[in-house]
């Protein structure tokens, strides 16, 4: 049983046009909510650490906010550059394991 | 400059032949973690570390090995490979384990025929 969805699996966007992200749990209990960028052949790269409903975190373009079920990572006037795969991770209350997603492929065209 | 160094970045192997994938990272992190990413299962946690000399399974520990007899090395050891632990490896460290800030190497591209 996957914990944690991601949708969609792949985003194609224009240059400019402002879409979102999301990232859905299933168990109760939630410890932290955590977003990554991965580039092609590169390791993920930390975005953002949500740990209560409510809460919202901004960097550039995107932004991530939590919900008791769910978080997105909006992403307003995408540039070229943001084009990678974003991956949602949650860590619960219980144990010190850490369930990521498997991504949401984002391509933005100039 | 504050990483996480992974060798070798690529390997290839042959099945039973025992490899060392190492692991280092500079920050003083207390927790680290190894991760393999297959296409459509995203990545899952095989084995991690709260701190020196302690170890535990995650999701996938079967055929792996890990120890952390220093706190900035966590190396993964496959005693005997088989080809379904071809994967992408990612090794990955935190300051503290409630955080999930994780800072991760850049990959091991290992194939096992």
């Amino acid at each position: 049983e996957d914990q944690v969805t991601q949708s969609p699996e792949a985003l194609r966007l224009q240059e400019g046009e402002s879409s979102s992200l999301n990232c859905s749990y299933t168990v109760s209990g939630l410890r932290g909510l955590f977003w990554y960028r991965q580039d092609p052949g590169k390791g993920p790269e930390f975005l953002f650490t949500l740990y209560s409903a409510g809460e919202e975190k901004e960097k550039e373009r995107l932004k991530a906010t939590l919900t008791k079920k769910e978080s997105f990572l909006h992403i307003t006037a995408p540039k070229p550059e943001d084009s990678a795969t974003y991956l949602c991770a949650v860590r619960w209350n219980t144990g010190n394991q850490f369930y990521f997603g498997t991504g949401t492929s984002l391509t933005v065209i100039p | 400059e504050a990483q996480v160094t992974q060798n070798p970045r690529y390997l290839i192997t042959v099945t039973g032949k025992k490899l060392t994938v190492t692991c280092s990272q500079n920050m003083n992190h207390e927790y680290m973690s190894w991760y393999r990413q297959d296409p459509g299962l995203g990545l899952r946690q095989i084995y991690y570390s709260m701190n020196v000399e302690v170890t535990d399974k995650g999701d996938v520990p079967e055929g792996y090995k890990v120890s952390r007899k220093e706190k900035r090395n966590f190396p993964l050891i496959l005693e005997s490979p088989s080809p379904n632990q071809t994967s992408l490896y990612f090794c990955a460290s935190s300051p503290d384990r409630s955080v999930g800030g994780y800072t991760f190497g850049s990959g091991t591209r290992l194939t096992v025929v």
